[in-house]
This record gives C-alpha cells, sequence and structure tokens, in this order.
C-alpha cells in the first residue's frame, strides 16, 4: 500500500537547522508531488511547498522563502526538507503528503501539472522543537 | 493569499445526528477543496476533493457540496468514530490555505 515514513523527532537549538525525512513506498515515486505542511501545537494546518521528485523543480510558500530547502534521492524514494535559521514559532509537528493526482494526469476539466491538489496520504508526522 | 474560513469552530453533536460544517472562502476557488479529518496524535485524512468527490474506502454518510465561496461538509449520521477535528483546504491558488478547523465534540 502507499506509505510515507518519516524520520523521528528532533531537538534544535534556535538558530539551527532540521533536516526532516519522507520515504516513500507502494507506488513510483518520481510520479507524484511531495508536499510539506506543518502543525504547530494546537493550531492549525500551513502548508510549506512541494518538490517534483522527478525534475528537482520546487516550489515554496513565500513565508518559507529563504529559510526551506527540500531535495529528494530518487534512489531510494526519500524526499527532505530542510529549515534553516530555527526560531520558536517554528515548533510545530512537519508532515510530508503525496499529490492527490498523478503527474501530468489529464481529465475533461484539467491537467495536473502545477501542484495544485489535494494531499493524500500523509506521513505519520514529525515533531520538530526549538527550545534553548 | 485565499483566506479559509470554516464555521462553527467547535460543534457539539450525538451520535445518529446530522452534522454540517461550513467552509467560505476569500474568493473563488471554483470547485478546488478538500475535506481532512485528523484525530489527536494523528495526520490528517483526506475525506473529500474537488468539493463533492468522495475518496476511496471513506464511509458515504460524509458528502461534500458547493462552488465558487461556500462550501459544505456534511455527516449524514455521527457515528463514534467521527468525534475529530475537521480541516477543508483550497487549492485553486497558492498557497495552498487551510481553514481553522471545527472540533466535533460529543454532547
Amino acid at each position: 500500500q502507499v506509505q510515507l515514513v518519516q524520520s523521528g523527532a528532533e531537538v534544535k537549538k534556535p538558530g539551527a537547522s532540521v533536516k526532516v525525512s519522507c520515504k516513500a513506498s507502494g507506488y513510483n515515486f518520481s510520479g507524484y508531488f511531495i508536499h510539506w505542511v506543518r502543525q504547530a501545537p494546537g493550531q492549525g494546518l500551513v502548508w510549506l511547498g512541494w518538490i517534483n521528485p522527478n525534475s528537482g523543480g520546487t516550489k515554496y510558500a513565500q513565508q518559507f522563502q529563504g529559510r526551506v530547502t527540500m531535495t529528494r534521492d530518487t534512489s531510494i524514494s526519500t524526499a527532505y526538507m530542510e529549515l534553516s535559521s530555527l526560531r520558536s514559532d517554528d515548533t510545530a509537528v512537519y508532515y510530508c503528503a503525496r499529490d492527490g493526482a498523478l503527474l501530468g494526469y489529464c481529465t475533461t476539466t484539467r491537467c495536473h501539472t502545477n501542484g495544485l491538489n489535494w494531499f493524500d496520504p500523509w506521513g505519520q508526522g514529525t515533531l520538530v522543537t526549538v527550545s534553548s | 493569499d485565499i483566506q479559509m474560513t470554516q464555521s462553527p469552530s467547535t460543534l457539539s453533536a450525538s451520535v445518529g445526528d446530522r452534522v454540517t460544517i461550513t467552509c467560505r472562502a476569500s474568493q473563488s476557488i471554483r470547485s478546488w477543496l478538500a475535506w481532512y479529518q485528523q484525530k489527536p496524535g494523528k495526520a490528517p485524512k483526506l475525506l473529500i476533493y474537488d468539493a463533492s468527490s468522495l475518496e476511496s474506502g471513506v464511509p458515504s454518510r460524509f458528502s461534500g457540496s458547493g462552488s465558487g465561496t461556500e462550501f459544505t461538509l456534511t455527516i449524514s449520521s455521527l457515528q463514534p468514530d467521527d468525534f475529530a477535528t475537521y480541516y477543508c483546504q483550497q487549492y485553486n491558488s497558492y498557497s495552498q490555505t487551510f481553514g481553522q478547523g471545527t472540533k466535533v465534540e460529543i454532547k
């Protein structure tokens, strides 16, 4: 079955960087964008960006531009999200999620080429705690 | 960014009740809306995409409707497993944004 398994919890000091991994299985890794979403304690969901595993192309949410880097290693079907210059308000659970549609798949109404889709499935989440 | 506003923020209901959650967008998002269910300590789970398409394996008591700026998620007969927080998400334009969530509690 389609599954995304993330790396374990991290504790970082302010100013440091964190790199979270997301290993995919059960499908063609290069065929679907991988998105990253975070959720601060007791808060809602915020989209950080996506990576196209096929090309390595990325798109980041403006509020994280310059601090987030998404990469992938297709040989091991794994995506990575690195966030730098960590602050206390970066404390959150970070999720990876697969894009809802096969890259390039077209229906009568649209073609899925730009990463604007629903997310399914999601990884189990990685808690990143930023504390001095 | 498009703002997504859910109402109510909290809903108290009983098993068997019909439950409706509303999600409003700050501008038209056509039908590009998804609904998720999240339980404490777990990742969100997709319920509905493209405003009204039921994800495979999701019980038929869940349904979605709407287009443009106003959308609803309906649970026709609330079951014990449905007590959770529900989020809407727009994917009409970047950045993809979520509503603030609606917590469905036991009455």
